[in-house]
């Protein structure tokens, strides 16, 4: 059974910092990986999706990176700033004929002026 | 705009009492799910549907239906509520087989429903 982990659980830091936010997955058959950020009682954003055959994506700030061979997924968030403090969530969704997202429990981040 | 529309986005009932919650995508998606998130257990499928008229069991579907009739609409029907279903409800919805050519790539979110049952 495939099981999502993110560590740490809660982050906070100075703006101005270069950050890590660490995604590990125990099956390494999946179809794409996705990160999501969550505010406070609100929706999931979209932030990038990484394809099985793909090993990195780009968008602005953030870089992810996928090495299914081990199971991990890291998304760093370059030069953070208080806006970007939210709930970040990466999901896995296997490579069966299903429509389905695995989450992990999220990484809570704060980025303090 | 591209978008998961939820209604209502708050809602407060009592226990039995039957509910609908709506959720409708403009973005000609073929699969569409439906999510609640809880304290400490994070996102877990209720029911997803990967065609009209084709719907499925996720990881927790007791005590809740759905229908996909039409594409673009995929409701979630609480037919006898209880308190144990309160939580912050999610749809969601993706091109088919989660293809990275059709933009937005992967799955959309709704806004979601905070659903409280006494």
């Amino acid at each position: 059974k495939q099981e999502v982990t993110q560590i740490p659980a809660a982050l906070s830091v100075p703006e101005g910092e270069n950050l890590v936010l660490n995604c590990s997955f125990t099956d390494s058959a999946i179809y794409n990986l996705q990160w999501f950020r969550q505010d406070p009682g609100k929706g999931l954003t979209s932030l990038l999706l990484i394809q099985s055959s793909q090993r990195e994506q780009t968008s602005g700030r953030l870089n992810a990176s996928l090495d299914k061979s081990s199971g991990r997924s890291t998304l760093y968030i370059a030069a953070s700033q208080p806006g970007d403090s939210a709930t970040y969530l990466c999901a896995v969704r296997p490579p069966r004929n299903t429509d389905k997202l695995i989450f992990g429990t999220g990484t809570r981040l704060q980025v303090f002026p | 705009e591209a978008q998961v529309t939820q209604n209502p986005r708050y809602l407060i009932t009592v226990t039995g009492k039957k509910l609908t919650v709506t959720c409708s995508q403009n973005m000609n998606h073929e699969y569409m799910s439906w999510y609640r998130q809880d304290p400490g257990l994070g996102l877990r499928q209720i029911y997803y549907s990967m065609n009209v008229e084709v719907t499925d069991k996720g990881d927790v579907p007791e005590g809740y239906k759905v229908s996909r009739k039409e594409k673009r609409n995929f409701p979630l029907i609480l037919e006898s509520p209880s308190p144990n279903q309160t939580s912050l409800y999610f749809c969601a919805s993706s091109p088919r087989g989660g293809q990275h050519t059709t933009l937005p790539y992967g799955y959309t979110f709704g806004s979601g429903t905070r659903l409280t049952v006494v």
